[in-house]
C-alpha cells in the first residue's frame, strides 16, 4: 500500500543552494499535505502544509507546491543550511485536516558545507 | 512551548509480554494517536482517539493493542502479548480538536524492543 511515494531515499545538497524534496501519491482524494522532518531518536516535527485548494504555500526559507493533476508536491528549501540535515517525510490526509496521516518513505538530506 | 510527552524513551521486552507506553499530550487538545515507525520504514498510523472512544483504528491495530485515557492527562497504548514484528519506534501525536486545519503534533517517541 504505497499511496504516498518519496522515491528519493537520499538527497545531498551544498549548503546555500536549494533542495528540492519530492513526493507523489496515488489517492486522489487526499485534499491536505504536509511535510515533517525528522531527526534521529526524535519525534517528527512539522514543517509545512498545503490545502489541496491551493498550489502553493510558502514559509520562510520553505515552500511546497502542488500539482494535483500530476498527484505530485515538492519541498523547496532555500537556501539550504546545515541545520536542514533530516530525514524528511511528506504526509497526506482524506480529511482536510492534519488527522489519520499516511506517510511516504522519507528523503534523507544531508546539507554538505 | 507545550509538547506531547512519552514514556519510556526505550523499553526491552521479552516475546509474550505485556507493555504500556505512555504519552501526556499537549493540555487543551482532544484529539489522540499513536504511530509506529518500523526501522527503516515509513511511519504508519495505528489509531486515533476522540472523546474517550476510539475513532479509527489501522489494520495493524488489532485484537493485540488497546489504548485508553485513565485520567485527564494520560494515553496510553498496551500491548498485550508482544511479537517480534513489533519492534519499533511508536509515537504519540495529540491536535487541539474538531475543525483544527493545522499539524499534528508529535512526542519523541518510545522505543520497543521486543526480543
Amino acid at each position: 500500500d504505497q499511496q504516498v511515494k518519496q522515491n528519493s531515499p537520499s538527497l545531498s545538497v551544498q549548503e546555500g543552494r536549494i533542495s528540492i524534496l519530492n513526493c507523489d501519491y496515488t489517492n486522489s482524494m487526499f485534499d491536505y499535505f504536509l511535510w515533517y522532518k525528522k531527526y534521529p531518536a526524535e519525534g517528527p516535527t512539522f514543517l509545512i502544509s498545503i490545502s489541496s485548494i491551493k498550489d502553493k504555500n510558502e514559509d520562510g526559507r520553505f515552500t511546497v507546491f502542488l500539482n494535483k493533476s500530476a498527484k505530485h508536491l515538492s519541498l523547496h528549501i532555500v537556501p539550504s543550511q546545515p541545520g536542514d540535515s533530516a530525514v524528511y517525510f511528506c504526509a497526506a490526509s482524506l480529511t482536510g485536516t492534519a488527522s489519520k496521516l499516511t506517510f511516504g518513505t522519507g528523503t534523507r538530506l544531508q546539507v554538505t558545507l | 512551548e507545550p509538547e506531547v510527552t512519552q514514556t519510556p524513551s526505550h523499553q526491552v521486552t521479552q516475546m509474550g509480554q505485556e507493555v504500556i507506553l505512555r504519552c501526556v499530550p499537549i493540555s487543551n487538545h482532544l484529539y489522540f494517536y499513536w504511530y509506529r515507525q518500523i526501522l527503516g520504514q515509513k511511519v504508519e498510523f495505528l489509531v486515533s482517539f476522540y472523546n474517550n472512544e476510539i475513532s479509527e483504528k489501522s489494520e495493524i491495530f488489532d485484537d493485540q493493542f488497546s489504548v485508553e485515557r485513565p485520567d485527564g492527562s494520560n494515553f496510553t497504548l498496551k500491548i498485550r502479548s508482544t511479537k517480534l514484528e513489533d519492534s519499533a519506534m511508536y509515537f504519540c501525536a495529540s491536535s487541539p480538536g474538531p475543525g483544527y486545519t493545522g499539524e499534528l503534533f508529535f512526542g519523541e517517541g518510545s522505543r520497543l524492543t521486543v526480543l
